[in-house]
């Protein structure tokens, strides 16, 4: 079984700052992947990031990286330059051999101009 | 390429109908999943076809059930509607590789009075 913790229900953060969102999971697999999914209020859920585990190296996406801590089984967003557009809530998720997406229960991040 | 589409975006339905939901993936995915997302529940796994077979299955009762056309098109069925049916559902699909990346649909609204 797959689980997946976000700690942090809501964050804010300024304009142009930086901000990091936290992920922690468990799984019993050894072949799986993470992604951070973000939700804006309009619903439409869009892929951020998605990293496979047998990767050592951080994937990035432009103003966004993860940290991406294995053994601590820890997953993490860092959004560089937020942007007004940026808020949203953002779903840390994995996957495996099971064809299903097992997320937390979300972070809201909001921008303030 | 055209994102997966959701019909009906929004429906509104009483205890004990039953309702169809319909998902059209992005051209060339055959992989469709299904989830429900809630406030107090958040986002959970309700099935995944891939050439018009079940998967894989998430912990909801009899009354949700799915299926998938030869063209990759789902749909899924709850039927005896219950008030806590009431959620957004999102279809996603994805190329047929285990964890490929999943893309989400816009979702479709549904409130049981």
């Amino acid at each position: 079984a797959q689980t997946v913790t976000q700690s942090q229900p809501e964050m804010s953060v300024q304009e142009a700052e930086t901000v990091t969102l936290s992920c922690t999971y468990d799984t019993s697999e050894s072949n799986y992947y993470l992604f951070w999914y973000k939700q804006p209020p309009s619903r439409q859920m869009i892929l951020v990031i998605r990293q496979e585990a047998y990767k050592q190296q951080n994937a990035t996406e432009n103003r966004f990286s993860v940290n991406f801590q294995k053994a601590a089984k820890s997953f993490s967003l860092k959004i560089s330059d937020s942007q007004l557009g940026d808020t949203a809530m953002y779903f840390c998720a994995s996957g495996g051999s099971n064809y299903k997406l097992t997320f937390g229960k979300g972070t809201l991040l909001t921008v303030n101009p | 390429k055209a994102g997966v589409t959701q019909t009906p975006r929004y429906l509104i339905k009483t205890r004990g109908q039953q309702v169809t939901l319909s998902c059209s993936p992005i051209s060339g995915h055959r992989s469709v999943s299904w989830y429900q997302q809630t406030p107090g529940q958040g986002l959970q796994f309700l099935f995944e076809y891939f050439s018009e077979t079940q998967r894989n299955k998430g912990n909801f009762p009899g009354r949700f059930s799915g299926r998938q056309f030869s063209n990759s098109r789902s749909e899924m069925n709850v039927s005896t509607l219950e008030l806590g049916d009431s959620a957004l559902y999102l279809c996603a699909s994805s190329l047929d590789r285990i964890q490929e990346t999943q893309y989400f649909g816009p979702g479709t609204r549904l409130l049981v009075l």
